[in-house]
């Protein structure tokens, strides 16, 4: 079956370290994203990529960083820039305009 | 102030109830997305829509352009579908704007 496969499911890091959530698709999709949620808030855009070696910032991308060197993957890395960065991370695929969105499990990211 | 409202932020219902859930948005968009997220926090994509009407089983969704409304409806309410349904604006580009979504507790 295809579909996305995140993971971990539940992050644990210190304070100060980097931490690279994985995003696996096996759609064929072109587009990719990347969100974060906080609890009482919408889901937030960080990065996207509409095609191989290609990637925009979303609206929160301050303190994350992302590569699209193949179809199937889109890592998102936390790095120690972010200021917040526990919450629920989200990665999604599209096929193209018209065609919707299928959204991966989610990885609960928790920074102590 | 979010681009996109939901109403209400928290829904209690008996089984079986007839639900509503609204989205109102305040840009032009080529697309609606209602999107359910269980406790685990998964989404499930439920409808895309721009125009009129769609239904996939107990649920129905609406929209109306002119007015900027979306509703979302399940009929003869179950506590399986117990969750956070979430309304998202698409603007042109693909990129998704997200309601806070609306928790929906259905009690047997």
């Amino acid at each position: 079956d295809g579909g996305i496969t995140q993971s971990p499911k539940y992050l644990f890091r210190k304070e100060g370290q980097n931490v690279t959530l994985s995003c696996e698709q096996n759609l064929n999709h072109d587009a990719m994203y990347w969100y974060r949620q906080d609890p009482g808030q919408g889901l937030r855009l960080i990065y996207y990529s509409q095609i191989v070696n290609d990637f925009q910032k979303g609206d929160i991308a301050e303190g994350y960083s992302v590569s699209r060197e193949k179809k199937e993957s889109f890592p998102l890395t936390v790095t120690s820039a972010q200021k917040n960065p526990t919450a629920f991370y989200l990665c999604a695929t599209a096929r193209g305009p018209g065609y919707g969105y299928t959204f991966g499990s989610g990885t609960r990211l928790t920074v102590v | 102030k979010n681009e996109v409202e939901q109403s209400p932020q928290n829904l209690t219902a008996q089984e079986g109830e007839f639900i509503t859930i609204n989205c109102s948005y305040s840009v032009g968009i080529s697309a609606l997305h209602w999107l359910q997220q269980h406790p685990g926090g998964g989404i499930v994509s439920l409808f895309m829509l721009s125009s009129g009407k769609k239904k996939h089983g107990r649920l129905i969704a609406t929209i109306n352009i002119q007015e900027k409304h979306s509703s979302l409806h399940i009929t003869a309410s179950h506590p399986r579908d117990s969750a956070v349904y979430i309304c998202a604006v698409e603007v042109g580009n693909e990129k998704l704007t997200f309601g806070t979504g609306t928790r929906l507790t259905i009690i047997p």
